[in-house]
């Protein structure tokens, strides 16, 4: 099946610091989220994004589907978003689920 | 809804027991998934629900672990016999439409421990 890896595993940052998190995955795919999952456990929708780039407020996300990959900005880190941040992809098949990757943990300081 | 519900939030169980957890997907929404999480890892997918169509069960790690779905609405995910291995989050997931390509969206999860 379909690979997803995501980098780095853990990222420590200072408030108001911008940081990139990578995924790269083995495949083509139909879709490709990006979610935050709080202290709490909830997984927070960021982006369906599976070619081009979009932003909203302080993120952005862009997909190289060509290339296989996807990154996501988050500029002028704050506390609040702290937590791990998973890239999953829809790699076709007949259930479309999504693979995950393994998250970044990002903890902000302040 | 206005979102996927999920019940319950936690449950705590004794090795042996059989547990059941449901999900309440968004209105209207035809696709559901099961997903669970153990700690630290990323979701692992379980089962499928489209429509009356049967269950894509190929994510169901043992027989113990079986999922009901009445047409498009709640479904329960039944854990017999669990084993202290069972202990997760149970993620559910809904998306509006059958195929490919649309955004899935997750409830709260159910936290099962297992003693």
């Amino acid at each position: 099946g379909i690979q997803v890896e995501q980098s780095p595993p853990d990222l420590i940052l200072q408030e108001g610091a911008n940081s990139t998190l990578r995924c790269n995955f083995s495949d083509s795919v139909n879709n490709l989220q990006w979610f935050h999952q709080n202290p709490w456990g909830q997984l927070i929708n960021l982006f369906y994004i599976p070619s081009g780039t979009k932003q909203n407020g302080r993120l952005s996300a862009t997909t190289v589907a060509t290339e296989r990959y996807s990154l996501l900005y988050i500029s002028s880190s704050q506390t609040t978003d702290s937590g791990v941040y998973f890239c999953a992809v829809e790699s076709g098949g007949s259930n479309y689920k999504l693979t995950f990757g393994k998250g970044t943990l990002l903890t902000v300081n302040p | 809804g206005a979102g996927v519900s999920q019940s319950p939030s936690n449950k705590v169980t004794e090795k042996g027991k059989d547990v059941e957890l449901r999900c309440d997907p968004i209105s209207g929404h035809t696709a559901l998934y099961w997903y669970r999480q153990r700690l630290g890892q990323g979701l692992e997918f379980l089962i499928y629900f489209q429509g009356n169509s049967a269950p894509d069960k190929s994510g169901l790690p043992s027989d113990r672990f079986s999922a009901e779905r009445t047409g498009e609405s709640v479904s329960t995910l039944t854990i017999q016999r669990t084993q202290q291995e069972d202990s997760a989050v149970y993620l559910c997931a809904s998306r509006a439409e059958p195929g490919g390509g649309e955004t899935q969206y997750f409830g709260p999860g159910t936290r099962l421990l297992v003693l």
